[in-house]
């Protein structure tokens, strides 16, 4: 079966300092990959996406991630946070398999960025 | 437009009684998904509706879990002999169609907490 890890859970930054959240999959094919955040006491929003074409993915807020086939990773960077970041971001995928259907998450990663 | 909107917010239930969760998508998506997230995980997928139809629930845990979508617009989740096990925030999800180059768009959750 299809897996997501993300490798910290939690993560304390102060603001201006570079973020990067690791996201790993494991699946050999055709992967959407997806990173999701969540602000605290709002719903899940779609930070970006990644269907084909040029790894660099940029999002919003700043945001981008780069897919390297090779590694199976997906990793989530910021070049300088803000502490309006602090937030807990998901890492996703999505297979072919069933019409590329079912979303499966990673456990989250729990950002708090520090004044 | 409006988002995908769910309710109630809240819902607290005791063990053994019988509880509907209510999603209504955002206009003119015809795919529907439920996830379920435990407290530190992420979204799990649950079933997904395309039109009228659940086309894929093979992540219902068991037969107390149920969802319908008569019209092919609102989604309900009913869930009959609630046990302690099923406190989670029940998500919704919708996008324009099933496929490949479709985002899913989450609403805010349900909160069931079964005593």
């Amino acid at each position: 079966a299809q897996s997501v890890s993300q490798h910290n859970h939690h993560v304390i930054l102060s603001e201006a300092a570079s973020l990067e959240l690791g996201c790993n999959y494991s699946y050999g094919g055709t992967v959407n990959l997806f990173w999701y955040v969540q602000y605290p006491g709002q719903h899940l929003q779609l930070l970006l996406k990644y269907f084909s074409g040029d790894p660099l993915v940029k999002g919003i807020k700043g945001f981008e991630a780069e897919f390297i086939k090779s590694k199976f990773s997906f990793n989530l960077r910021k070049p300088s946070v803000q502490w309006s970041d602090t937030a807990e971001y998901f890492c996703a995928v999505r297979l072919p398999s069933g019409g590329y259907q079912k979303v499966t998450f990673g456990t989250g990663t729990k950002l708090q960025v520090i004044p | 437009g409006a988002g995908v909107s769910q309710t109630p917010s809240n819902k607290v239930t005791e063990k053994g009684k019988y509880v509907e969760l209510r999603c209504d998508p955002i206009s003119g998506h015809t795919a529907l998904y439920w996830y379920r997230q435990s407290l530190g995980q992420g979204p799990e997928f649950l079933i997904y509706f395309q039109g009228t139809g659940a086309a894929d629930d093979s992540g219902l845990p068991n037969d107390r879990f149920f969802a319908v979508r008569p019209e092919g617009s609102v989604s309900t989740l009913k869930i009959q002999r609630t046990e302690r096990g099923d406190s989670a925030v029940y998500l919704c999800a919708s996008s324009f169609s099933a496929g490949s180059i479709n985002t899913q768009y989450f609403g805010p959750g349900t909160r069931l907490t079964v005593l």
